[in-house]
């Protein structure tokens, strides 16, 4: 089973910053099975980004995916107060069949 | 718009069998798409439990697997959860799921609902 870890584990900023949110696995992951999610007190996670870098429908084009193999990153370009809050790394592991989280990074208002 | 609602009891003794049913509205379950369980214990991840296909086929988190069953009623539209001997770490918000349009990805989810192991 792969491990995807996140860093850091929280990431003070203000409106209007850029962000960039980390997302490393401890094996090389298909970056068809790497999707990202953002998750607010209360509710449901939201899926933001799948195949490393698509965006998923109704998502603002200031939230990009990139990365490759092990490594992994989510940019946020321009802070919005709306994109305060907990975001996931996710991978589909194939062998056996398995979605693997990352911890999270709470992204939080500086 | 695909919906998804999850229902069942919010307390479970220990050590008795947590059962809860998500219930899809807006797609059919017997589409050729997965249907999964998630789950998040307070102030916590997220830890995938197991997913279903159509067919009755089933995958499960290995570290789970030998209390988890997870079951469809195409008839309902409902696929459901059983943990059994739980404990007071299977405490969490339980989310069911449906795997996205593009594969490899959960998307939508329903609300969730909280389940607490507790006597």
């Amino acid at each position: 089973e792969i491990v995807l870890t996140q860093s850091p584990g929280t990431l003070s900023l203000s409106p209007g910053e850029r962000a960039t949110l980390s997302c490393r696995a401890g094996q090389s992951v298909n970056s068809r099975y790497l999707a990202w999610y953002q998750q607010k007190p209360g509710q449901a996670p939201r899926l933001l980004i799948y195949d490393t870098s698509t965006r998923a429908t109704g998502i603002p084009d200031r939230f990009s995916g990139s990365g490759s193999g092990t490594d992994f990153t989510l940019t946020i370009s321009r802070l919005e107060p709306e994109d305060f809050a907990v975001y996931y790394c996710q991978q589909y592991g194939s062998s056996p069949p398995v979605y693997t989280f990352g911890q999270g990074t709470k992204l939080e208002i500086k | 718009q695909v919906q998804l609602q999850e229902s069942g009891p919010g307390l479970v003794k220990p050590s008795e069998t947590l059962s809860l049913t998500c219930t899809v509205s807006g797609d059919f379950i017997s589409s050729n798409k997965w249907w999964s369980w998630v789950r998040q214990p307070p102030g916590k991840g997220l830890e995938w439990i197991g997913e279903i296909f159509q067919s009755g086929r089933t995958n499960y988190n290995p570290s789970l697997k030998s209390r988890v069953t997870i079951s469809i009623d195409k008839s309902k539209n409902q696929f459901s959860l059983r943990l059994t001997s739980v404990t007071a770490a299977d405490t969490a918000v339980y989310y069911c799921a449906r795997e996205g349009n593009q594969a490899y990805q959960l998307e939508p989810w329903g609300q969730g609902t909280l389940v607490t192991v507790s006597s």
